[in-house]
């Protein structure tokens, strides 16, 4: 499985926007990117994904590289709620299981 | 609520107990998962089942025993751990498996004395 790098932890203020970084250089053309969080004592949660165009919804923005090897989940507005692990994540589609292969991520602290 | 509960949220068990996990998602979802997440380690797919039928097992001990008697439970049943095998255990569901999003339940917190 082709791999992600992000950095161990990042810290924001509430109400600024927030960058999360992740880095896939091995990412293959047809790999999604993932993104999932997890809040303190709480399962994985979507938060959006993305193949080569930048996405957005109502939780987050995906800004995906023009070579694809690196991407930034945007929190527009940071609120306390969204201090969690962050996880950037790359799955082929097609056939066979969901294999989300999830990896350290990235800790993001809000100072209120 | 994701709409996938998971019972119970909390055990403790010595290595020679056998007890089990429980999940129910009610979402109508066909793909159901568990993972494992230990401390300071990646969460880790254990087993996928799709419309009942397991479709993967990623190289798991067999003291871990999976069931999903339907499309909305699933089950681990437990025996003989490990304490090593103290860990948090989430159960996941999705539509089928080539939808992109997975909805987490929030887990069970196992000792293994």
């Amino acid at each position: 499985d082709a791999k992600t790098t992000q950095p161990n932890s990042m810290e924001s203020n509430e109400e600024e926007p927030v960058h999360l970084p992740c880095n896939h250089s091995t990412i293959s053309g047809t790999d999604y990117i993932h993104w999932y969080r997890q809040l303190p004592s709480q399962g994985p949660e979507y938060v959006i994904h993305g193949l080569t165009s930048n996405v957005n919804n109502r939780m987050a923005s995906l800004a995906i590289a023009e070579d694809r090897k690196s991407s930034t989940l945007i929190l527009h507005r940071a609120t306390l709620r969204d201090a969690a692990v962050y996880y950037c994540i790359l799955r082929l589609p097609g056939e066979g299981a969901q294999k989300l292969v999830f990896g350290q991520g990235t800790r993001l602290t809000i100072n209120p | 609520e994701t709409g996938v509960t998971q019972t119970p949220r909390h055990l403790v068990m010595g290595m020679t107990n056998k007890k089990s996990l429980k999940c129910e998602q009610h979402l109508g979802h066909n793909a159901m998962y568990w993972y494992k997440q230990s401390a300071k380690k990646p969460l880790e797919l254990m087993f996928v089942y799709n419309f009942k039928e397991q479709t993967e097992n990623n190289s798991v001990p067999s003291r871990f025993s999976p069931e999903c008697p339907n499309s909305s439970h699933l089950f681990l049943h437990l025996h003989t751990l490990q304490p090593e095998d103290s860990a948090l255990y989430l159960c996941a569901s999705s539509r089928g498996l080539d939808y992109n999003e997975q909805f987490f339940g929030p887990g069970t917190r196992l000792t293994v004395l």
